[in-house]
This record gives structure tokens, C-alpha cells and sequence, in this order.
């Protein structure tokens, strides 16, 4: 079971860049890492999955380390809109390996200031 | 672009009465699942679809039963409403498994 941590809350300025780190230590070989963003009242949206080393796409950079045991999610130049709960879920993304692949945490609540 | 439409929106059930929540997505997805999310938590999975005619069981199916009714509609019962099933209930889709999921936008659900 791949279970996930991550920063129960963050705070941010306009503007900077945020880093969310989560934590998955016993991420499996073919477990992929995908990042999840949700406004209150809103489904989750998806913002950005990958395996390993770096991914980069027009919103958000994911970088993660060779052991793939934690992963980053990078935020460039945040606004306030950027305001929301951030989920990282890993999962192996076939379901073979049953439901407890898809499992969500707690999420980061991230709080971006003028 | 519809995506992902959930009806309905809000509903206020009495204990002991029965409710059938709808989804239904027009992107031609494979997989489907239902969530609920409870007041400050994650998301946690009822039941998926992982292609038409499936169903499977996830972390929380108990007091829930789902139908794959076709490839666009996926919808979840209630048969005896219970107060600890008030909820914010999700459903999504993706592709395949190991895409992303597209959500809905959620229905919330009452139970005195």
C-alpha cells in the first residue's frame, strides 16, 4: 500500500514559487506519481503525473528523485487563484493491484497572500 | 464541454431512504469510479468500473451499490440512507487506469 504524506498546510505570497514535497516510501516499481488541485466546492483537477526524474508541463514541474520515494511539485509565480487543497496519489495505475491503489491523502492546503 | 455531470447537485434524505446518485461522462472514457469526501479529508473510493460491465469494490463500499449502466453512465445507491453517509460524493472517469480522472463536480448529500 502506497500511502503518501505530505505538509498538512503551506503559505505563500503572490508571485514565488511554491514547492509541495510528498513523501511515498514504499512506492511500488510500477507505481506513477500524479498531483491533483481542488477548489472549494470543485472536484479535483488534475495538474501533473509522472515516473521519474523531471516533468514539466504549462502549469506546474514535478520533480522526482531517483529512489522515487518522495516527490515535489513545483508551483512557478503563484496568484491567488493558485488557492487550494494540492493531493499527491500514487498508484501503480493498472487494477491489479486492487483498489488500494487509488488512495487519497489529507492534501496540502496551500493559502497564497497578496 | 459537459466532461464529467453528476445529478443531482443536493439532495436531504430522511435515514432509511433509498437514493440513486447519477453520473454520466461524454468523453468516451473507460473507467469509472465514485468517491466521498468527508469535511476536511480526502477523497476515499467507493466503487470503480474499470470498463463496461465491471464493477469492483474499493476502500469504503459498504451501504453502496453501483451500476456500469453503459459506457458513458456509472451511478451509485443508497438503499437505506444512514447519517454517517452525509457526503460530498464524486465521480470520475479516465481513459484507461493509468490515466488521469476527470471529475464531476460533486453531490451533496444529507442524511437526517
Amino acid at each position: 500500500l502506497a500511502k503518501t504524506t505530505q505538509p498538512i498546510s503551506m503559505d505563500s505570497y503572490e508571485g514565488q514559487e511554491v514547492n509541495i514535497t510528498c513523501s511515498h516510501n514504499n512506492i511500488a516499481t510500477n507505481d506513477y506519481i500524479t498531483w491533483y488541485q481542488q477548489f472549494p466546492s470543485q472536484g479535483p483537477r488534475f495538474i501533473i503525473q509522472g515516473y521519474k526524474t523531471k516533468v514539466t508541463n504549462e502549469v506546474a514541474s514535478l520533480f522526482i528523485p531517483a529512489d522515487r520515494k518522495s516527490s515535489t511539485l513545483s508551483l512557478p509565480r503563484v496568484s491567488l487563484s493558485d488557492t487550494a487543497v494540492y493531493y499527491c496519489l500514487v498508484g501503480e495505475g493498472t487494477f491489479s493491484g486492487g483498489y488500494n491503489k487509488l488512495i487519497f491523502g489529507a492534501g496540502t492546503r496551500l493559502a497564497v497572500h497578496p | 464541454n459537459a466532461g464529467v455531470t453528476q445529478t443531482p447537485k443536493f439532495q436531504v434524505l430522511k435515514t432509511g431512504q433509498s437514493m440513486t446518485l447519477q453520473c454520466a461522462q461524454d468523453m468516451n472514457h473507460n473507467s469509472m469510479y465514485w468517491y466521498r469526501q468527508d469535511p476536511g479529508m480526502g477523497l476515499r473510493l467507493i466503487y470503480y468500473s474499470a470498463s463496461e460491465g465491471t464493477t469492483d469494490k474499493g476502500e469504503v463500499p459498504n451501504g453502496y451499490n453501483v451500476s456500469r449502466l453503459n459506457k458513458r453512465e456509472f451511478s451509485l445507491r443508497l438503499e437505506s440512507a444512514a447519517p454517517s453517509q452525509t457526503s460530498v460524493y464524486f465521480c470520475a472517469s479516465s481513459s484507461d487506469s493509468n490515466q488521469p480522472q476527470h471529475f464531476g463536480d460533486g453531490t451533496r448529500l444529507s442524511i437526517l
